[in-house]
């Protein structure tokens, strides 16, 4: 009954190479979000989805593309993964302009 | 752009009242959020507080929010060691895209 689940927890991969994240809420929001955590452990958002449109989109490299299948989903793909790439990604969801977002439990993505 | 920024590190003894402070920039913040991180785990939204107020009481926790200072603080009382984690601050750029903008996280060590 996990409320925001993100798979693999851990991923380890080498440069160059292009991986997924993949998260998924129970929850019944429309609106699904991913962080960066970095080795500092500092917090900041990447992108935002409401109802499978992105309504956020920071400053991220364009190696980064997030698709929402569906309200329930929002995976992260990234291509050519460098070093810097290494970080905890952080899923989250809620319903739009609620003061709660749900965290997921993280994916640890370290490039070698 | 908006900016939350937190002192880095706290230590207090067991059974001690813990004060994380948190100070931001953005004048149009509707709500102001503390959450928990433990060590290897997502993050958890402890508590909260919505502009318009300037404290917000639930248990242990004391939220204080002076709106012309833009500061807001966090009271643990009665400390204990499974409160030994990071506490974020974050403001909320409300609107149509609920952004959490993070401070820069304080870990907080509880000595037995």
């Amino acid at each position: 009954d996990t409320a925001v689940s993100q798979t693999p927890k851990y991923l380890v991969t080498q440069m160059g190479n292009d991986k997924s994240i993949k998260c998924e809420q129970n929850l019944g929001h429309d609106t699904m979000y991913w962080y960066k955590q970095d080795s500092k452990k500092f917090l900041k958002i990447m992108f935002s989805y409401n109802n499978k449109e992105l309504i956020i989109n920071e400053t991220v490299p364009n190696r980064f593309s997030p698709k929402s299948p569906d309200k329930a989903h929002l995976n992260l793909h990234i291509n050519s993964l460098e070093l810097g790439d290494s970080a905890v990604y952080f899923c989250a969801s809620s319903h739009l302009d609620s003061y709660e977002q749900y965290f997921g439990p993280g994916t640890r993505l370290t490039v070698t | 752009g908006e900016d939350v920024e937190q002192s880095l590190f706290l230590s207090v003894r067991e059974g001690d009242s813990s004060v994380i402070n948190c100070t931001y920039t953005d004048s149009s913040s509707t709500y102001l959020y503390w959450y928990k991180q433990e060590p290897g785990a997502g993050l958890q939204l402890l508590t909260y507080i919505f502009s318009n107020m300037d404290m917000k009481q639930d248990q242990r926790l004391t939220v204080l929010l002076n709106k012309k200072d833009k500061h807001l603080s966090l009271r643990i009382a009665d400390t204990q060691t499974g409160d030994s984690a990071i506490y974020f601050c974050a403001d909320s750029i409300g609107g149509a895209t609920n952004k959490l903008i993070f401070g820069t996280g304080t870990l907080l060590a509880v000595q037995p």
